[in-house]
C-alpha cells in the first residue's frame, strides 16, 4: 500500500530534551516536505527537500533540523524544543514540486 | 506575498443536502494548482480535489465539485448529497508552478463543517 508513515504519533516532552520526528514513503517520490498546524493558522511549511541531500528552509524553519539521507527518508529534529513547537506535524511527499502531496498520518506533540 | 483566505470558520449541513464552502487566494503568478484538502476527526488530511489554473473546466469527483473562478481568484467546493462521514475540517490550497522548487503548498486556515443527521 502507497503511504507516508510517521512515528511517534502523539508525544509529550521537556524543554531542551532532544527529539527526532521520523518519516518514511514507499512511493518512491522525489519531494518531502514537513509542516505544522496550528490553530487558526492552517498549515506551514517547515523545512522541504527536493532529493537525496538536497533540503532547504520553508516558512517557518526556526528551531527544526531536517537531513535527507536516503530518499524515502525525511527527519525532523528538534534539538532543544520549546513550548512554542507544541503542534501538530505533517510530513507530506510528492513525486513532482508541483503535484498532489500525500500526508502522513500527523504527530501530535506536547513540550512542557 | 500568496495567502488563502477561507471566510468561513464553521458550516453546518443536513443531511443528503448540498453545501459550498468559499475559498479566495491571492497571487500574483497565472501559472498554479489549487487543492482541497479533507481532515477528519482522525487529523489525517485526505486530497479531496485538485484543479489545475491552466484548465477552464471545473474539476468534479464523485460528489465533489469546484468552482473555479479564476479572474475572481476564486475556488469554492460544493459537497452534494451530504453525509455523515463528510464532517471535517476542510482545507484549501494552492501551489506555484513555477515559483521555484520549493513543494510549498499554501493553506488556508479552514473551515469545519458539520453534517448533521
Amino acid at each position: 500500500e502507497a503511504q507516508v508513515t510517521q512515528n511517534p504519533r502523539y508525544l509529550i516532552t521537556v524543554t531542551g530534551k532532544k527529539l527526532t520526528v521520523t518519516c518514511s514513503q514507499n512511493m518512491n517520490h522525489e519531494y518531502m516536505s514537513w509542516y505544522r498546524q496550528d490553530p487558526g493558522l492552517g498549515l506551514r511549511q517547515i523545512y522541504y527537500s527536493m532529493n537525496v541531500e538536497a533540503t532547504d528552509k520553508g516558512d517557518v524553519p526556526e528551531g527544526y533540523k531536517v537531513s535527507r539521507k536516503e530518499k524515502r527518508n525525511f527527519p525532523l529534529i528538534l534539538e532543544s524544543p520549546s513550548p512554542n513547537q507544541t503542534s501538530l506535524y505533517f510530513c507530506a511527499s510528492s513525486m513532482y514540486h508541483q503535484e498532489t502531496q500525500y500526508f502522513g498520518p500527523g504527530t501530535r506533540l506536547l513540550v512542557l | 506575498a500568496q495567502t488563502v483566505t477561507q471566510s468561513q470558520p464553521e458550516m453546518s449541513v443536513q443531511e443528503a443536502e448540498t453545501v459550498t464552502l468559499s475559498c479566495t487566494y491571492d497571487t500574483s503568478e497565472s501559472n498554479y494548482y489549487l487543492f482541497w484538502y479533507k481532515q477528519p476527526p482522525s487529523r489525517q488530511m485526505i486530497l479531496v480535489i485538485r484543479q489545475e489554473a491552466y484548465k477552464q473546466q471545473n474539476a468534479t469527483e464523485n460528489r465533489f465539485s469546484v468552482n473555479f473562478q479564476k479572474a475572481a481568484k476564486s475556488f469554492s467546493l460544493k459537497i452534494s448529497d451530504s453525509q455523515l462521514g463528510d464532517t471535517a475540517m476542510y482545507f484549501c490550497a494552492f501551489i506555484l508552478l513555477y515559483g521555484g522548487a520549493t513543494n510549498k503548498l499554501i493553506f488556508g486556515t479552514g473551515t469545519l463543517l458539520a453534517v448533521q443527521p
